[in-house]
């Protein structure tokens, strides 16, 4: 399966201010997308983060906040700006594509810790 | 994608098989069974798919009935790390869509 890992595992950050987090894929893969897990909740999906074109944000989501660069087919970051408590969950990046397989997998997560 | 309905919870005694169901009543012919399982907020593993015929891999069995209606995923000796939330999941293949969460079973395996 895909070896993808994510910058930081995890951080704890005051209200306010910005975190990036990285997503980093072995190998090239076609779609990228991000995920939300509040706590104790199931995922969320975010958006979808488009190679050379704008993310595709899901309903309650928009790119003020979360904005979402893919500048090639193996990395995408996530940022969650001006960030309040609300925000503290983990973060999942996931790709589907790798090395011809349409099976989706996910990266290890970022658990965000907002106070 | 075809919504579908699981158990809340269930638990397993250790070296049992753990039968985990799921329902999909209104899943459409060209849409597959994705099973996903979520260890203690790590992030999801894949464990298995099938489209109507049954399928086996190193961690587990699916078993889709004939209707494709409904599934179960069969860990056959379940471990302690088996203990998990279990998400069953029908989305057309390489669709190039996310995958619809619902809430999983949690699985509970007990010494």
């Amino acid at each position: 399966s895909a070896v993808i890992s994510q910058k930081p595992s995890r951080d704890i950050c005051q209200r306010g201010t910005s975190l990036t987090i990285q997503c980093q894929v072995d190998s090239q893969v076609t779609m990228m997308f991000w995920y939300r897990q509040q706590p104790g909740q199931s995922l969320t999906l975010i958006a979808t983060a488009n190679q050379g074109s704008e993310a595709t944000y899901e309903s309650g989501f928009v790119i003020d906040k979360f904005p979402i660069s893919r500048p090639n087919l193996t990395f995408s970051t996530l940022t969650v700006s001006n960030m309040s408590p609300e925000d503290s969950s983990i973060y999942l990046c996931s790709v589907e594509g790798y090395r011809g397989s349409e099976t989706q997998y996910f990266g290890p997560g970022t658990r965000l810790l907002v106070l | 994608d075809a919504k579908t309905t699981q158990p809340t919870s269930m638990d397993c005694a250790e070296g049992r098989a753990a039968n985990l169901p799921c329902n999909h009543s209104t899943i459409s012919g060209n849409e597959y069974v994705y099973w996903y399982r979520q260890i203690h907020s790590q992030g999801p593993q894949y464990i298995i798919h099938g489209l109507k015929n049954n399928e086996t891999n190193e961690m587990a069995s699916l078993i889709i009935t004939e209707d494709r209606k409904s599934s179960t995923l069969i860990l056959p000796h379940a471990t302690l790390r088996d203990t998990a939330v279990y998400y069953c999941i029908v989305r057309v293949e390489g669709s190039g869509y996310a995958l619809n969460f619902g809430k999983g079973t949690s699985l509970l395996v007990t010494p």
